[in-house]
């Protein structure tokens, strides 16, 4: 069964609009989640990441929003370019798992963002 | 929801010896699979397609012959490790999108750990 899921496969959004992508997860031992950018013919490349111990974490024009309780966390992109066209994943983790020092990765279905120009 | 399998979870070998990675869609059918082979820093480096029926697609930089990878049906993409050594030492991934040409929406297993002595 999918434990962090992306249920939106896609989204369009109007250049200098803010976009925000949705994650829910159902594990809630994950402790620490991570936003992925991936483009076509490429691995994903690390974006964004919190930690439970925080609701949010900003880092230049992306933000991630983590609620707990609703074991759900958001991405913000505001403003919204046309670079930013890409698949977006969600991923969580827990704590102590990790392979060499990465992060053992569960994985969202993706998210198709489309910019607008 | 779909879900993507991977066996082993991890395995440690001699250098030297070949290792076999099996990634499954279980309840899909996928035509095209990916490998992903974990780096610092978050990221995963696509390493090939994986085309049921035909030759898999090797990404720049890929030995071809070190990483053979056969898609034997619709529901099986395997990957092989040739003679292996302790820098092959990796988290190795695997994703599958669920049906059509469309690569977007992704599955991803669960990884595989290979450790190489």
């Amino acid at each position: 069964d999918q434990q962090v899921k992306q249920n939106s496969p896609s989204l369009s959004v109007q250049e200098g609009r803010i976009s925000i992508l949705n994650c829910d997860y159902t594990n809630s031992m994950f402790d620490y989640f991570l936003w992925y950018k991936k483009y076509p013919a490429e691995g994903p490349t690390f974006l964004i990441s919190i930690s439970s111990i925080k609701d949010k974490n900003e880092d230049g024009r992306f933000t991630v929003f983590l609620n707990k309780s609703a074991k759900h966390l958001s991405l913000h992109i505001v403003p919204s370019q046309p670079g930013d066209s890409a698949v977006y994943f969600c991923a969580a983790s827990l704590a102590g798992e990790t392979n060499f020092g990465n992060e053992k990765l569960t994985f969202g279905t993706g998210t198709r963002l489309t910019i607008i120009p | 929801g779909a879900v993507v399998s991977q066996h082993p979870s991890r395995v440690i070998c001699k250098s030297g010896t070949s290792v076999k990675i099996e990634c499954r869609s279980l309840d899909f059918q996928a035509t095209t699979m990916f490998w992903y082979r974990q780096f610092p820093k978050q990221s995963l480096m696509l390493m090939a397609t994986s085309n049921e029926g035909s030759k898999a697609t090797y990404e720049q930089g890929v030995e071809k012959d070190k990483f053979l990878i056969n898609h034997a049906s619709l529901t099986l993409s395997t990957l092989t490790v040739t003679s292996a050594h302790p820098e092959d030492s990796s988290f190795y991934i695997c994703s599958a999108p669920p049906s059509g040409p469309s690569t977007d929406t992704q599955y991803f297993g669960p990884g595989t750990r290979l450790t190489v002595l």
